[in-house]
């Protein structure tokens, strides 16, 4: 069984269009994370999501547009796709937000915008 | 500020051991973690230290934290090929937020 999985895993669009990625995790964990790692492998968070509400917000463009349906799920959708969008983008989820809360990394989407 | 800095490679020979090092600049860091990443895959969770820890070690893991400087490392003992990867450290700052800052990432290559 896979704890965290995204999907999809590969996503290749042109410039300008709307993709959604997606993202569940089977652990029962309250907390939900999307990171961008760029082609040097720079890994940056985007945004964290506390039982469905947004509690990180990093500067990303509002072009990002996260949306958690319910605990289990945080789904990423991007308006108006451009060049620097493409990367890999990781889910990842944690228990809560106190302690040391390992967190648990997706495979990754690798999205290439032409 | 947050900032963490990693070499960006390291190449060891198989068998020896391998030395990672990373630095960071939130003073107020509560935990520090070590994360491998394979080919084509997502981060792997390795170990991690709380701040107030200088020592822990982990069956072939050791990391070493010097708070006073600001210095992470990860020693692999006996480093086979099967641990090369890109090993990223990553810090939680201190603020109560969940949010990790990662390091630049150390491509360590083991021939055999």
């Amino acid at each position: 069984d896979t704890a965290v999985s995204q999907t999809p895993k590969y996503l290749v669009t042109q410039m300008g269009n709307d993709k959604s990625i997606k993202c569940e995790q089977n652990l029962g964990h309250d907390t939900m994370y999307w990171y961008k790692q760029d082609s040097k492998k720079f890994l940056k968070i985007m945004f964290s999501y506390n039982n469905k509400e947004l509690i990180i917000n990093e500067t990303v463009p509002n072009r990002f547009s996260p949306k958690s349906p319910d605990k289990a799920h945080l789904n990423l959708h991007i308006n108006s796709l451009e060049l620097g969008d493409s990367a890999v983008y990781f889910c990842a989820s944690s228990r809560g937000t106190s302690g040391n809360n390992e967190q648990f990394f997706g495979p990754g989407t690798r999205l290439t915008v032409l | 500020g947050e900032d963490v800095e990693q070499s960006l490679f390291l190449s060891v020979r198989e068998g020896d051991s391998s030395v990672i090092n990373c630095t960071y600049t939130d003073s107020s860091s509560t935990y520090l973690y070590w994360y491998k990443q394979e080919p084509g895959a997502g981060l792997q969770l390795l170990t991690y230290i709380f701040s107030n820890m200088d020592m822990k070690q982990d069956q072939r893991l050791t990391v070493l934290l010097n708070k006073k400087d600001k210095h992470l490392s990860l020693r692999i003992a006996d480093t086979q090929t099967g641990d090369s990867a890109i090993y990223f450290c990553a810090e939680r700052p201190g603020g109560g937020f969940q949010k990790l800052v990662f390091g630049t990432g150390t491509r360590l290559l083991v021939s055999p």
